[in-house]
């Protein structure tokens, strides 16, 4: 199977901020990449497909970028509610569909 | 707008089965655009993906739950189900159903399962 390696596991930034969360796979996967944020109590929420892909409603300040081993979501201008855990996941060549290991996103 | 709903006891004895439903309302499992999956996740832990079912039956499972997972759609009560064998205190987690037409799009909001006697 293919190994989902993300990185970091936690991560402290301000509102305003600019910060870069990144995934990478053991073999290449195209652009089969998709991010999730999960707040506590909640089920995670898709917020990026296909690598780069932004879901409806998600904002401009989320983006995704990366092909083939690596891959990043980054959040442009941190806003209080953008503080949560974050997981890549691997959709191509299923099964298993994976899951990165999370990032945590604190406020510093 | 789609909503996914998961049911079943909040409690499982070791070594009997875990059994869930999930309930999905507007829109349809007997659609050929999507798989439909569960996610389960350990207190404090991350994201680990049971299996998944498509609207004919077919279903796949994770390598490491194979041996004990079954999941299988209803098509006229538009609900799949998952059922897990042989639970031990490991498989307490939170169980998440969702839609899959390639990532996971909708998610119901969970249901705890805790394997205690």
């Amino acid at each position: 199977a293919i190994q989902l390696t993300q990185s970091p596991s936690s991560l402290s930034a301000s509102v305003g901020d600019r910060v870069t969360i990144t995934c990478r796979t053991s073999q290449g996967v195209s652009s089969a990449l998709a991010w999730y944020q999960q707040k506590p109590g909640e089920p995670p929420k898709l917020l990026i497909s296909y690598s780069s892909r932004l879901e409806g409603g998600v904002p401009s300040r989320f983006s995704g970028s990366g092909s083939g081993t690596d891959f990043t979501l980054t959040i442009s201008g941190l806003q209080p509610e953008d503080f949560a855990t974050y997981y890549c996941q691997l959709f191509n060549n299923y099964p298993p569909i994976t899951f990165g290991q999370g990032t945590r996103l604190e406020i510093k | 707008q789609l909503q996914l709903q998961e049911s079943g006891p909040g409690l499982v004895k070791p070594s009997e089965t875990l059994s869930l439903t999930c309930n999905v309302s507007g829109g349809s499992v007997n659609s050929k655009s999507y798989y439909w999956g569960w996610i389960r996740q350990t207190p404090g832990k991350g994201l680990e993906w049971i299996g998944s079912v498509y609207y004919s039956g077919s279903a796949y499972y994770s390598p490491s739950l194979q041996s004990r997972v079954t999941i299988s759609v209803d098509t006229s009560k538009n609900q799949f189900f998952l059922t897990l064998d042989s639970v031990t205190a490991a498989d307490t987690a939170v169980y998440y159903c969702a839609r899959q037409p390639n990532a996971l799009d909708s998610w119901g909001q969970g249901t705890l399962v805790t394997v205690s006697s």
